[in-house]
């Protein structure tokens, strides 16, 4: 069965840092792309990073680009996301996403004093 | 502000068809790409539902009922989500996406209520 674990969220204050990651197994994590998407409370979704299977291409959302990093270790079928100079605005459930077609539960990332 | 527009909210009553559309700005052909489509269930991350792209280019997603499906109207450069026989488990926000070159792109979705 395809699973997507994330961990690592929670409160930080604004300018603050946090790194999610995403465990997955079922699949062979190395074959796939990646993303990560948000979703503010009662807000829609949005996308906010993707990764290649190699890493060798990377984007990102406009708001979050020079602040966040995505990262994977194909070795600890793990994906991240290195969340610098948070902002309020930037407090969502962070959901990792193997392609289009799988998501994880997410984890609830709080930005504020 | 989503890029792609969906109605906030529609109804239909249980056993009839809903038909949820995602429309497209006039700078992006509805026909050059496969529209996505996902359910999300207050608490519940978004479930992928299918994609459509054309009638012979078409996928379902694992476990998803065959009484969703997908469309496309390219005079309307809109993509349709035909729900049919609604049940009340149907009632759910629902997110189209698209995935140009180097994004995700979704709408903002519509909530569905099946009274």
């Amino acid at each position: 069965e395809v699973q997507l674990v994330e961990s690592g969220g929670g409160l930080v204050q604004p300018g603050g840092s946090l790194r999610l990651s995403c465990a997955a197994s079922g699949f062979t994590f190395s074959s796939y792309s990646m993303n990560w998407v948000r979703q503010a409370p009662g807000k829609g979704l949005e996308w906010v990073s993707y990764i290649s299977s190699s890493s060798s291409t990377i984007y990102y959302a406009d708001s979050v680009k020079g602040r966040f990093t995505i990262s994977r270790d194909n070795a600890k079928n793990s994906l991240y996301l290195q969340m610098n100079s948070l902002r309020a605005e930037d407090t969502a459930v962070y959901y990792c996403a193997k392609s289009t077609s799988t998501w994880g539960q997410g984890t609830l990332v709080t930005v504020s004093s | 502000q989503p890029v792609l527009t969906q109605p906030p909210s529609s109804s239909a009553s249980p056993g009839e068809s809903a038909r949820l559309t995602c429309t497209l700005p006039s700078d992006i052909n509805v026909g050059s790409y496969n529209i996505y489509w996902y359910q999300q269930k207050p608490g519940s991350p978004p479930r992928y539902l299918l994609y459509y792209y054309s009638d012979s280019d078409k996928g379902q997603g694992s476990g998803v009922p065959s009484r969703f499906s997908g469309s496309k109207d390219a005079s309307a450069n809109t993509g349709i989500l035909l729900i049919s026989g609604l049940q009340s488990e149907d009632e759910a926000d629902y997110y189209c996406m698209i995935w140009p070159s180097n994004a995700w792109v979704f709408g903002g979705g519509t909530k569905l209520t099946v009274l």
